[in-house]
């Protein structure tokens, strides 16, 4: 049993580049979420989804976008990457919407 | 916007202390949860606590949540060099969300 499995784990981009970060769970649940981690600021919720063809914004979505065409896959693009998004990124899905299981998340350096 | 404080941000002690570390919030909250996580790996759910007052035990980790359901405590007996990480409160939120404190980061040297 994988859990939660994101990839890339390292990734560095140019500033305007444009990526994607996949996460896959292997677990049936119908809730997922993308939050970013920066020192002193602790986990911040980008998008998060309530179930399969649905996503919906957090505290901090803008220059992001999201998609969940299947219910184990959650991914997260960036269209035009800046520096400010530099970060680590943690995927997160739940059966329920409260215990959470999170990947060992994607360190995203954009230069 | 509810504010969320985890104290203290810091901690180092010593093998064999004890500690503990506290969630305070201005506001009700319906659950609240307490993650670990260790460097470069995600959270990890330690426990979930729903009912005022109510007191989790997890070996050598108890878990309070206040009676008005605002704040919670974390302790920690006798603690190890394998305890060390960022403890994360959680309280839920409305449409399943989590919303994390900036946590405490804790040290146990040997």
């Amino acid at each position: 049993n994988a859990g939660v499995t994101q990839t890339p784990k390292f990734r560095v981009l140019k500033t305007g580049q444009s990526m994607t970060l996949l996460c896959a769970q292997d677990m049936n649940h119908e809730y997922m979420y993308w939050y970013r981690q920066d020192p002193g600021m602790g986990l911040r919720l980008i998008h998060y989804s309530v179930g399969e063809g649905t996503t919906a914004k957090g505290e901090v979505p803008d220059g992001y976008n999201v998609s969940r065409l299947k219910k184990q896959n959650f991914l997260l693009g960036l269209e035009s990457a800046a520096p400010s998004q530099t970060s680590v990124y943690f995927c997160a899905s739940s059966y329920d919407g409260y215990g959470y299981t999170f990947g060992s998340g994607t360190r995203l350096t954009v230069v | 916007t509810q504010l969320l404080e985890q104290s203290p941000q810091f901690l180092s002690i010593q093998e064999g202390e004890n500690l503990t570390v506290y969630c305070n919030s201005s506001s009700v909250f319906s659950s609240l949860q307490w993650y670990r996580q260790e460097p470069g790996e995600g959270p990890v759910l330690l426990v979930t606590v729903v009912t005022g007052g109510e007191v989790k035990k997890l070996k050598r980790l108890t878990f309070q949540f206040g009676d008005a359901r605002k704040d919670s405590s974390l302790h920690i007996t006798a603690a190890q060099t394998g305890d060390t990480g960022l403890y994360l409160c959680a309280p839920s939120g409305s449409a399943r969300q989590l919303t994390f404190g900036s946590g405490t980061q804790l040290t146990v040297l040997p």
